[in-house]
């Protein structure tokens, strides 16, 4: 299986903090993407980091990627309270379409 | 929004009903999937209809059977659904080019089996 291992499961942080997720995996990755779910409705896609780039950016997002560690970390900077959200990464497989999510992170950013 | 339309937002069916949901994507998509998210468990991928061809997820039951007409329309037709089955059911597509797949996901479908 794909599905790996997110920490932490929560996070609680104040508006102007940064904010750290991590996420592992088990087998060989195409791509690692981040993904955000405000509660009860549909992800939206945040950033997508292929397997031979080792960082990203985005706005105030920062994503890091670690395959020989097979790991993955997703960075907000200057939190704030509309941050609040589940975020989960994906996996994309070496080949083939499907994603695979891991368990998420929900992060509360207090005003 | 995503561009990925799903309907309805919220179903209350019985055990013994027969219903249907629906999603429709207006990108150009070449791959929709349909996803089971219960509470405390990761997303679980149910079935992909990539270039015209069907995956499944063999652990899903055949109470759930997916429909896709054409490369914009994905069905997931249910009947005789068990209280387990209750759910945010999201659909989502996604362009599967040079191994890129970021999928675009529809609000969801709430399901509350009663």
């Amino acid at each position: 299986s794909q599905q790996g291992e997110e920490d932490p499961q929560a996070l609680s942080i104040q508006e102007g903090e940064n904010a750290t997720m991590n996420c592992s995996y088990k087998t060989s990755i195409n791509n690692l993407q981040w993904y955000r779910q405000n509660s009860g409705r549909g992800l939206v896609h945040l950033i997508l980091i292929r397997s031979n780039e080792r960082e990203k950016h985005s706005g105030r997002l920062r994503v890091t990627l670690d395959t020989s560690k097979k790991s993955s970390s997703l960075l907000i900077t200057a939190s704030r309270a509309a941050d609040t959200a589940s975020y989960f990464c994906a996996k994309s497989e070496t080949s083939g379409s499907r994603l695979t999510f891991g368990e998420g992170t929900q992060l509360t950013v207090n005003p | 929004e995503t561009g990925v339309t799903q309907t309805p937002r919220h179903l209350v069916m019985g055990m013994t009903n027969k219903k249907s949901l629906k999603c429709e994507q207006h990108l150009g998509h070449n791959a929709m999937y349909w996803y089971k998210q219960s509470a405390k468990k990761p997303l679980e991928l149910m079935f992909v209809y990539s270039l015209e061809e069907r995956v499944e997820n063999n652990s899903v039951p055949s109470r759930f059977s997916p429909e896709c007409p054409n490369s914009s329309h994905l069905f997931l037709h249910l009947h005789t659904l068990q209280p387990e089955d209750s759910a945010l059911y999201l659909c989502a597509s996604s362009q599967v080019l040079e191994g890129r797949t970021e999928a675009f996901f529809g609000q969801g479908t709430r399901l509350t089996v009663v």
